[in-house]
């Protein structure tokens, strides 16, 4: 069974520039979540999408946003990047009919540095 | 609200020993727990889970965690340290009450030396 797979892997970007990273889940999982992990503040929460629907989002500005596809493939955007938008996005595939407490498969994650 | 902490930061052991790293929770319901692991440049790779079965869990490379109600913890051991074990671990705790989406603790960085 393949993984989770985002891309690209890298990215650098100009402050005051959108961004657009894309994450396939692994087949049949029709969850995908968004988390950002960055020295300072550790893996924090973005958004859930299930069924091409946002289910559950965490303490972000509006210029963070993402849409699921009806293949469950998921994209995120920021818009107008800061400085402080440079971290390790990480896409997480699940399963929630399998039962309470499914766990998350991730990504090997898209790494995005402004400048 | 849930929330998860890791004791220590880094960790240093020596190949061959005990290996320990601890995870507190807080959640106002029956959590689902989790150990993930992070190698330099990856996403995270699950260790293993706590979903209300046996309180003792085994996992993938060695590794086990105990899941301690009434002390609110979860810590992680390995018996045998090997220097394939250094990376950075993380515990993370989701429950249906958070919508399920995990929150991790800080994570602990594991150094092995030879």
């Amino acid at each position: 069974k393949a993984g989770v797979t985002q891309t690209p892997r890298y990215l650098i970007k100009t402050r005051g520039q959108q961004v657009t990273l894309s994450c396939s889940p692994i087949s049949g999982h029709r969850s995908v979540s968004w988390y950002q992990q960055t020295p300072g503040q550790g893996l924090q929460f973005l958004f859930e999408y299930f069924s091409e629907t946002q289910r559950n989002k965490g303490n972000f500005p509006g210029r963070f946003s993402g849409r699921q596809f009806s293949n469950s493939r998921s994209e995120m955007n920021v818009s107008t990047l800061e400085l402080g938008d440079s971290a390790l996005y990480l896409c997480a595939s699940s399963d929630p009919t399998g039962g309470e407490g499914y766990g998350y498969t991730f990504g090997s994650g898209t790494r995005l540095t402004v400048v | 609200a849930q929330s998860v902490t890791q004791l220590g930061s880094h960790v240093s052991v020596s190949e061959g020993a005990l290996v320990l790293l601890r995870c507190n929770y807080s959640s106002s319901v029956p959590p689902y727990l989790f150990w993930y692991v992070q190698y330099p440049n990856q996403g995270l790779q699950l260790l293993l889970k706590y979903t209300s079965a046996a309180t003792l869990v085994k996992g993938i490379n060695g590794f086990e965690a105990e899941f301690k109600k009434s002390e609110t913890s979860f810590h992680l051991t390995k018996p045998s340290a090997h220097m394939s074990d250094a990376a950075e671990y993380f515990c993370a705790v989701s429950g249906k009450a958070a919508g399920n989406k995990l929150t991790f603790g800080g994570g602990t960085r594991v150094l092995v030396k030879p």
